[in-house]
């Protein structure tokens, strides 16, 4: 089974501060994104990497930067924690193909800032 | 108008009923259409994944795409209390979109 793990369950951050969220996955998928996860909205793409050191744009990516160093990794970046980034973050990858490919989600990281 | 739409609930069945779940969306372009489960305190894993339009059937769980309609379905039979989750719909063709999720508890 593909086990996607996020390092934090859960975090609490003051606003302003520069915040890391990890990813790894074990299964050598090409693709990794980052969604967040909050009541009444459903999932939202934030960004997604089809290769190491590749990374695109998703639906939501202002306050938010991305990295892949290593394929198994994809680390989220919060460049200045602001209240309104208080939600659930899921990391997901995936084998092959597009942004339509099933996704294998992590169990997400909840953070709150205050 | 939200691109896919589908009732946040909560649904709350006995044990044994047939549970009904369902989006909407409003992008004629939509191929691929999938059901996530997600466990309290857990991640979404795949539940079902069809593409076009069409039935398909896996054990309990049958999804349904009406493309005409722009209606998708996922149908539940002999509920049990393990399939107490939230039910996500997802849907695309360049990019996904994700519905709000559907809480579902089936009581013993």
């Amino acid at each position: 089974d593909v086990k996607v793990t996020q390092s934090s369950r859960y975090l609490v951050k003051r606003t302003g501060e520069k915040v890391f969220l990890e990813c790894v996955q074990d299964m050598d998928h090409e693709n990794m994104f980052w969604y967040r996860q909050d009541p009444g909205l459903g999932l939202r793409l934030i960004y997604f990497s089809y290769d190491v050191k590749m990374k695109e744009k998703g639906d939501i990516p202002e306050g938010y930067s991305v990295s892949r160093e290593k394929k198994e990794r994809f680390s989220l970046i919060l460049e200045s924690a602001s209240t309104n980034q208080t939600s659930m973050y899921l990391c997901a990858s995936s084998l092959v193909g597009g942004v339509n490919s099933p996704l294998h989600f992590g169990n997400g990281t909840r953070l709150t800032v205050t | 108008q939200k691109e896919v739409e589908q009732d946040p609930g909560p649904l709350s069945v006995p044990e044994g009923a047939i549970v009904s779940l369902n989006c909407t969306y409003s992008n004629s372009a939509f191929q691929y259409f999938m059901w996530y489960r997600q466990y309290s305190r857990k991640g979404p894993e795949l539940l079902m994944y069809t593409y076009s339009s069409g039935n398909k059937e896996d054990g309990r769980f049958t999804a349904q795409v009406d493309k005409s309609s722009k209606y998708i379905s996922l149908f539940i039979r002999d509920s049990q209390p393990s399939d107490s989750a939230t039910y996500l719909c997802a849907m695309g063709n360049n990019d996904m979109r994700f519905g709000a999720g559907t809480r579902l508890t089936v009581k013993p």
